[in-house]
């Protein structure tokens, strides 16, 4: 079983709709990143989190810290979103990633 | 914001020889500096950490002597990949942070390493 589990592996939405991108982990973290990887592997990181949420632009970010999930939300998608979002959480030293979710969005 | 540098950004080279990637925080001290690799089509795994100063942490299963790692100072982790074969051929990409279990990390832009 993997210790983070991201929501869906795929998805595609049309451009202007509202984009929810789920993340569920199993071990106790002390951080929780959301990161960007656009075609050609560059990645960006758009969020850490311990607690709360967080937005920045049309990105926002939550977490559950007792129930242990976070969750990301575009809103207004644009085509310039599609990307792959990667869930990662950090407990020490030690970094654990989900496999990713894939989103395209069409104009 | 923080900026993380690889280089190269895209290496090609033949079986048997070795490659060296450099990962710089190019504004700000990194006392740890972590390296993932990633296969095609799937999510990024943590190979080693890097303290400034000290030896590398290298993940179960991720051969030391053939990906050593260089952490000489504070803006600068090496990944030194040896004897490089077909296999190898991966997405390297580092991540720099200031220290503390809560710092964020900074993602350089990856390095794409094929072994012919």
């Amino acid at each position: 079983k993997n210790e983070v589990e991201q929501s869906p592996q795929n998805l595609t939405a049309q451009e202007g709709e509202f984009i929810t991108i789920n993340c569920s982990y199993s071990v106790g973290i002390s951080a929780l990143h959301w990161l960007q990887q656009h075609p050609g592997g560059g990645i960006v990181s758009l969020f850490m989190l311990s607690s709360g949420k967080k937005k920045h632009g049309r990105l926002i970010a939550t977490i559950n810290i007792q129930e242990k999930h976070s969750s990301l939300h575009i809103t207004a998608s644009h085509p310039r979103d599609s990307a792959v979002y990667i869930c990662a959480v950090r407990t020490g030293n030690q970094f654990y990633f989900g496999t990713g979710t894939s989103l395209t969005v069409i104009p | 914001g923080a900026v993380v540098s690889q280089h190269p950004s895209w290496v090609i080279c033949k079986s048997g020889t070795s490659v060296k990637i450099e990962c710089r925080s190019l504004d700000f001290q990194a006392t740890t500096m972590f390296w993932y690799r990633q296969f095609p089509k799937q999510s990024l795994m943590l190979m080693a950490t890097s303290n400034e100063g000290s030896k590398a942490t290298y993940e179960q299963g991720v051969e030391k002597d053939k990906f050593l790692i260089n952490h000489a100072s504070l803006t600068l982790s090496t990944l030194t990949v040896t004897s490089a074969h077909p296999e190898d051929s991966s997405f390297y990409i580092c991540s720099a942070g200031s220290g503390g279990h809560t710092d964020t990390q900074y993602f350089g832009p990856g390095t794409r390493l094929t072994v012919l």
